[in-house]
């Protein structure tokens, strides 16, 4: 199971949007509601911020949201802040066989 | 709280055993899958494998099946990662994550360890 592609690098300013892709095939983000993103700063474990294509566990702001088109799943966080600044990664579920694949990741600078 | 608490750092050398540990708290269990992830240095996320505590029904994703071990103890609410011999290689953080809904990963992993730093080095 190849990983999921995303791009390499995003940034926007403070206050601005920035929407990362997550592009699988059809065996497993075109197939499936099942993909999650998951935020990890430097030297930290990653956090859960969106599962199920676009639901926020509790305590996530509303600034992050997740859609999905064919086969290619986004984020978007919006009102872009400081904190904002990490690393991101998507991950789908791709049968039972293949419970999770993970996105090559996006680092996202806020300028 | 619900947590999971992971074993310390450890430096060893190719060709040398390692069990690393993962203990959950605050929640049972043994209803909730629980993944081992691998992060390479500069790298990024990678599926090892997942494990059921209830049954210890084990999976492994295909570029680890056979290199490593998934075990677990409910009786003391710890889940392993091991390895019998060791390479350079395998150098890495390595997490320990659990499913957000217990009876599958599919809906993602809502609670991390804090990470295991795993150095081989000759």
């Amino acid at each position: 199971q190849s990983a999921l592609t995303q791009p390499p690098s995003a940034s926007g300013s403070p206050g601005q949007s920035v929407t990362i892709s997550c592009t699988g095939t059809s065996s497993d983000v075109g197939v499936y509601n099942y993909v999650s993103w998951y935020q990890q700063h430097p030297g930290k474990a990653p956090k859960l911020m969106i599962y199920e294509v676009s639901k926020r566990p509790s305590g996530v702001p509303d600034r992050f949201s997740g859609s999905k088109s064919g086969n290619t799943a986004s984020l978007t966080v919006s009102g872009l802040q400081a904190e904002d600044e990490a690393d991101y990664y998507c991950n789908s579920y791709a049968g039972s066989n293949n419970w999770g694949v993970f996105g090559t990741g996006t680092k996202v600078t806020v300028l | 709280e619900v947590q999971l608490v992971q074993s310390g750092a450890e430096v060893k050398k190719p060709g040398e055993s390692l069990k690393i540990s993962c203990k959950g708290s605050g929640y049972t269990f043994t209803t909730y899958w629980i993944g081992w992830v691998r992060q390479m240095p500069g790298k990024g996320l990678e599926w090892m494998g997942i494990i059921y505590p209830g049954d210890s029904d084990a999976t492994y994703s295909p570029s680890f099946q056979g290199q490593v071990t998934i075990s677990a103890d409910k009786s003391i609410s710890t889940a392993y990662l091991q390895w019998s011999s060791l390479k350079a290689s395998d150098t890495a953080m390595y997490y320990c994550a659990r499913a957000a809904v217990g009876s599958s990963v599919r809906y993602g992993m809502d609670v991390w360890g804090q990470g295991t730093t795993v150095t081989v080095s000759s």
